[in-house]
């Protein structure tokens, strides 16, 4: 069975601050893994996606995501955070053909 | 990429009653899914939509308390059958082309029961 945890589940910023979300997942196999984001009153959407090749991925609004396959985390990143990333993120992954979701992490950003 | 239509996208519902979710998605989809979302909870899949066949179901979740429907490649139903205050959550549609893809996501259906 395939499972996810994030570690955070309420993150609290100032703008500028660097910001990163901890994703481990455990799962056998060869896994794709996913960051979605959902903004206050929208709906999820894709935030950046590994699948195969480099590592390190690049997302939109400036995220990127580090899959490390020996410590099976796929952490979350952005260098300086904007009012407007004021979201809940979730973790996932798709090893099976149905994705598994993390709890979410609650990310609110003061201006 | 793939546009999901999921109304109503709240309800105000009583106890005992039922209410049925629509989904509507802009293109052919190879899989659909209900998730239940719960405040500072993840999601929790409920069942995955089979076109032309009998949904399946998650651990927790029965037919006869959510029964879905599939009639094609883009819609899909889910009712919340004799409500109760905790069946009170949001209720997302979800579809995807294949395993390994991106899921896309309905905007959600916030129930509260009374």
């Amino acid at each position: 069975a395939q499972s996810v945890s994030q570690h955070n589940h309420h993150v609290i910023l100032s703008e500028a601050a660097s910001l990163e979300l901890g994703c481990n997942y455990s799962y056998g196999g060869t896994v794709n893994l996913f960051w979605y984001v959902q903004y206050p009153g929208q709906h999820l959407q894709l935030l950046l996606k590994y699948f195969s090749g480099d590592p390190l991925v690049k997302g939109i609004k400036g995220f990127e995501a580090e899959f490390i396959k020996s410590k099976f985390s796929f952490n979350l990143r952005k260098p300086s955070v904007q009012w407007s990333d004021t979201a809940e993120y979730f973790c996932a992954i798709g090893g099976s053909y149905i994705p598994t979701f993390g709890r979410g992490t609650s990310l609110i950003v003061h201006p | 990429s793939a546009v999901i239509s999921q109304k109503p996208s709240r309800d105000i519902c009583q106890r005992g009653t039922s209410l049925t979710i629509q989904c509507q998605v802009d293109s052919q989809v190879t899989m659909m899914f209900w998730y239940r979302q719960q405040p500072g909870q993840s999601l929790t899949l409920i069942a995955t939509a089979n076109q032309g066949s009998e949904a399946t179901y998650e651990s927790g979740f029965v037919i006869d308390k959510f029964p879905i429907s599939r009639p094609n490649l883009t819609f899909s139903t889910l009712t919340v059958s004799n409500m109760s205050p905790e069946d009170s959550s949001i209720y997302l549609c979800s579809a995807q082309g294949y395993r390994d893809t991106e899921a896309f996501f309905g905007q959600g259906t916030r129930l509260t029961v009374v």
